[in-house]
C-alpha cells in the first residue's frame, strides 16, 4: 500500500459544528503532517507528528486540532471554524527525517458556511 | 523568506522537453533541492531531489550547478499529463525540518 488516504473528500459544516478529518496510511512512515492550501495557493504547513508526537505547530488556531491516535491515523478535528478557513486540506507522511518521497493524500475540500 | 524563485508559468509543446529553472541563491551547503508536482485537485507528488550532483528517475532529470545556486528540472517528453504546477524547495533533510512550498511554476503542456 503505497497511499495516503484521507476522508471526507469534500466536507461542508457551519460555523457552530465539529467535525474531524481523518488521514490513514499504512506504509510504515513515522511523520504525518497537515498542510493547508487555498485556491491558486501554495500548500502551507499546519502540523508535524513524528512517531505519534506533535513536533510542529505553526501558530495554528487552536479551532484546529491534530491528534494521533497510532502511527497509521491522523486526525484533524475542527469546532467553531470562520468562513475565511475554507481550503484543501492535505495529509502526507514519510519516513522521519526524509523530505524527499512525502506521499500526499488527495485532500479535504472544506466549505465552512 | 522565499528561498527559491520560480517563473509563474511556462509552456511546452507536447513531445518536447520541458525545462523548469529555479534560483536558490541563498541555498546552504546542507541543503538538498527537491522537486514536487501538484496536478490539478491532487495532493503534491514527490518528483526528484539532489544535493550537488545531477540526478536522474523515471520521471526526470535535475541539473543543479556547481555553485548550486541555480537549478534546471527536465522533463524530456512531456505529456499533456504533465501539466501540473511544479515546486521547486530546498532545504535539509533531517528530521527538523520541512517542506516549505514556494508559488511554484505553472507548466501548461499543449497538443
Amino acid at each position: 500500500d503505497t497511499e495516503v488516504t484521507q476522508t471526507p473528500k469534500h466536507l461542508v459544516m457551519g460555523m457552530t459544528n465539529k467535525k474531524s478529518l481523518k488521514c490513514e496510511q499504512h506504509m510504515g512512515h513515522r511523520a504525518m503532517y497537515w498542510y493547508k492550501q487555498k485556491a491558486k495557493k501554495p500548500p502551507e504547513l499546519m502540523f508535524v507528528y513524528s512517531y505519534e508526537k506533535l513536533s510542529i505547530n505553526e501558530s495554528v488556531p487552536s479551532r484546529f486540532s491534530p491528534e494521533c491516535p497510532n502511527s497509521s491515523l491522523l486526525n484533524l478535528h475542527l469546532h467553531a471554524l470562520q468562513p475565511e478557513d475554507s481550503a484543501l486540506y492535505l495529509c502526507a507522511s514519510s519516513q522521519d527525517g526524509i523530505n524527499y518521497g512525502y506521499t500526499f493524500g488527495s485532500g479535504t475540500r472544506l466549505t465552512v458556511v | 523568506d522565499a528561498k527559491t524563485t520560480q517563473p509563474p508559468s511556462m509552456d511546452c509543446a507536447e513531445g518536447r522537453a520541458a525545462n523548469l529553472p529555479c534560483n536558490h541563491s541563498t541555498i546552504s551547503g546542507n541543503e538538498y533541492v527537491y522537486w514536487y508536482r501538484q496536478i490539478h485537485s491532487q495532493g503534491p507528488q514527490y518528483i526528484i531531489h539532489g544535493l550537488k550532483n545531477n540526478e536522474t528517475n523515471e520521471m526526470a532529470s535535475l541539473i543543479i550547478t556547481e555553485d548550486r545556486k541555480s537549478s534546471t528540472l527536465i522533463l524530456p517528453h512531456a505529456t499533456l499529463r504533465d501539466t501540473a504546477v511544479y515546486y521547486c524547495i530546498v532545504s535539509m533533510n533531517s528530521g527538523y525540518s520541512t517542506l516549505t512550498f514556494g508559488k511554484g511554476t505553472m507548466l501548461l503542456v499543449s497538443p
